[in-house]
C-alpha cells in the first residue's frame, strides 16, 4: 500500500488555467504539507495543515489554495497558472507538530505552457 | 530561523569506497537534524535523524551520520558506496514556526554519484 499518494503524477496545462493536485495518506498522521521543488531541486515548504487547520502558509501567491477535507487528505488548487508555477509539487505527512520525520509522496510534475 | 548548508553540489566516489556528504547547521538551541534521499523521479525518503544521545546515528541502507557540536556539522557517511546509492541527498533541520509547531528547512541538496 502506498503511504502517501498524489494524483496526478504529471500535469501539463496552459497558462491561465486552474488545476488541482490531490494528496492522500494512509499513515494515520495528523499533519500534512505541500512543498515545491524547482528546477534546481531546491525544496521549499508552501503549506502545512494539522487536523485540518492551516499551520504554515509561507510566502505563496494567493492563487494557491490548499484544502483539507479531513486529516488524511490535503489538496492543492492553483488558479490562473503561470509559467513560473512549473515545478514538482510534493505532498508529505507526519505525526504531530513537533517536526519529526516526514513521509513524502511521489510528486506531481506540473508543466505550464 | 534555523538553517543548514550543504557546501557541495556534487560528490563523486568510486564504488566500494567510503562516502561522505557534508552538512553544517546554524541553530539556536538544540538542533534536530535529518537526512533524506531522493532517487530520480521519486519523493524524498527519510534516512536518519539526530535529536539527542549518541553523536553517531545509524539509519537506513547502511548510512550513518555524525553529529559534531563544536563544528556544527552533521555529515552523512557510508563505509562502502554502492552504485545504487547514487541519488540526491538533503540535510534538514527542524525550525520553529510558531508556538508548538515546527517545520523542516532543507539544504539545497548534494548529488551523489557512485562510479562503478
Amino acid at each position: 500500500d502506498t503511504a502517501v499518494s498524489q494524483t496526478p503524477k504529471y500535469l501539463v496545462t496552459q497558462m491561465g488555467n486552474d488545476k488541482s493536485i490531490k494528496c492522500e495518506q494512509n499513515l494515520g498522521h495528523d499533519t500534512m504539507y505541500w512543498y515545491k521543488q524547482d528546477s534546481k531541486k531546491f525544496l521549499k515548504i508552501m503549506f502545512s495543515y494539522n487536523n485540518k487547520e492551516l499551520i504554515i502558509n509561507e510566502t505563496v501567491p494567493n492563487r494557491f489554495s490548499p484544502k483539507s477535507p479531513d486529516k488524511a487528505h490535503l489538496n492543492l488548487h492553483i488558479n490562473s497558472l503561470e509559467l513560473g508555477d512549473s515545478a514538482v509539487y510534493f505532498c508529505a505527512s507526519s505525526q504531530g507538530l513537533a517536526g519529526g520525520e516526514q513521509f513524502f509522496g511521489p510528486g506531481t510534475r506540473l508543466t505550464v505552457l | 530561523a534555523q538553517s543548514v548548508a550543504q557546501p557541495e553540489d556534487q560528490v563523486n566516489v568510486a564504488e566500494g569506497n567510503p562516502l561522505t556528504v557534508k552538512c553544517t547547521y546554524s541553530v539556536s538551541g538544540n538542533p534536530y537534524l535529518f537526512w533524506y534521499v531522493q532517487y530520480p523521479n521519486r519523493g524524498l525518503q527519510f534516512l536518519l535523524k539526530y535529536i539527542t544521545g549518541d553523536n553517531l546515528v545509524k539509519g537506513s541502507y547502511g548510512f550513518e551520520a555524525e553529529f559534531n557540536k563544536s563544528q556544527t556539522s552533521f555529515h552523512l557517511k557510508k563505509p562502502s558506496a554502492l552504485v545504487s546509492d547514487s541519488a540526491l541527498y538533503f540535510c534538514a533541520v527542524r525550525d520553529r514556526q510558531r508556538a508548538g509547531s515546527y517545520q523542516l528547512t532543507f539544504g539545497k541538496g548534494t548529488k551523489l554519484s557512485v562510479i562503478p
